[in-house]
């Protein structure tokens, strides 16, 4: 496709259950970015992949949250043992290089957690 | 601890009205973003501001960024309904050697912006 696909659009978890969230990101693009955005607020940085590093995951609220993009292209968002405070939207982004500056959003992963 | 404040954070205009909207930030950056948000979509990229001083301008909105000041502006000129959307400054408190990025943007709460007729 043309843009950063995220799939599922919308998952509904119950409390306790682990979830995986995909990013594919437009081809070829460098850089990988992950932000949680919880309604009514501004995305919150969690992590950023150059290719397959993940140089930078200072935004992960807690050892729940995992982050892997093994072949430097789809990355995925791992949550285990999902709570309600994880209820948000994770957005995925992807860059041609390391700079943000020229990274392109995805339409994101409404979480519900019930 | 970096925070980024905009105001307002709700806004009801009439079409054909003039507003501004502010974003501050507590921190030294000279790299500011503006994005555009519609109900249920992806965050779009309207501006990107690099340097103190800088203006930008597209269709109907312009933003400036005033680095001394730590603040910049989006100013709508006679809105239209088309500009309904929820409104992000972001700002980029790191810089690599060379200037690159490993983005990790602050973002503000956002604008919801509505534009009546």
């Amino acid at each position: 496709g043309a843009g950063v696909s995220q799939s599922p659009r919308y998952k509904v978890a119950k409390r306790g259950q682990d979830v995986a969230l995909r990013c594919d990101p437009i081809s070829g693009h460098v850089s990988l970015f992950w932000y949680q955005q919880a309604l009514g607020q501004g995305p919150e940085f969690l992590t950023y992949f150059q290719n397959e590093a993940q140089l930078d995951k200072s935004g992960l609220p807690s050892d729940r949250f995992f982050a892997e993009r093994p072949e430097g292209s789809v990355s995925t968002l791992k949550i285990q043992r999902t709570q309600q405070e994880d209820s948000a939207v994770y957005l995925c982004a992807s860059s041609p290089t390391d700079r943000v500056t020229e990274a392109f959003f995805g339409q994101g992963t409404r979480l519900t957690v019930v | 601890e970096l925070k980024v404040e905009q105001n307002p954070l709700f806004l009801s205009m009439q079409e054909g009205k003039n507003y501004t909207i502010y974003c501050n930030y507590s921190t030294t950056s000279d790299r500011l973003y503006w994005y555009r948000q519609d109900p249920g979509k992806s965050l779009e990229s309207l501006f990107v501001l690099l340097s103190n001083g800088a203006v930008k301008q597209e269709g109907r909105l312009m933003a400036s960024l005033d680095t001394k000041a730590r603040l910049s502006t989006l100013h709508i000129t006679a809105a239209v309904h088309d500009l309904s959307a929820t409104y992000f400054c972001a700002v980029d408190p790191h810089k690599l050697v060379g200037g690159g990025s490993q983005g990790n943007l602050i973002f503000g709460k956002g604008t919801k912006l509505s534009v009546k007729p």
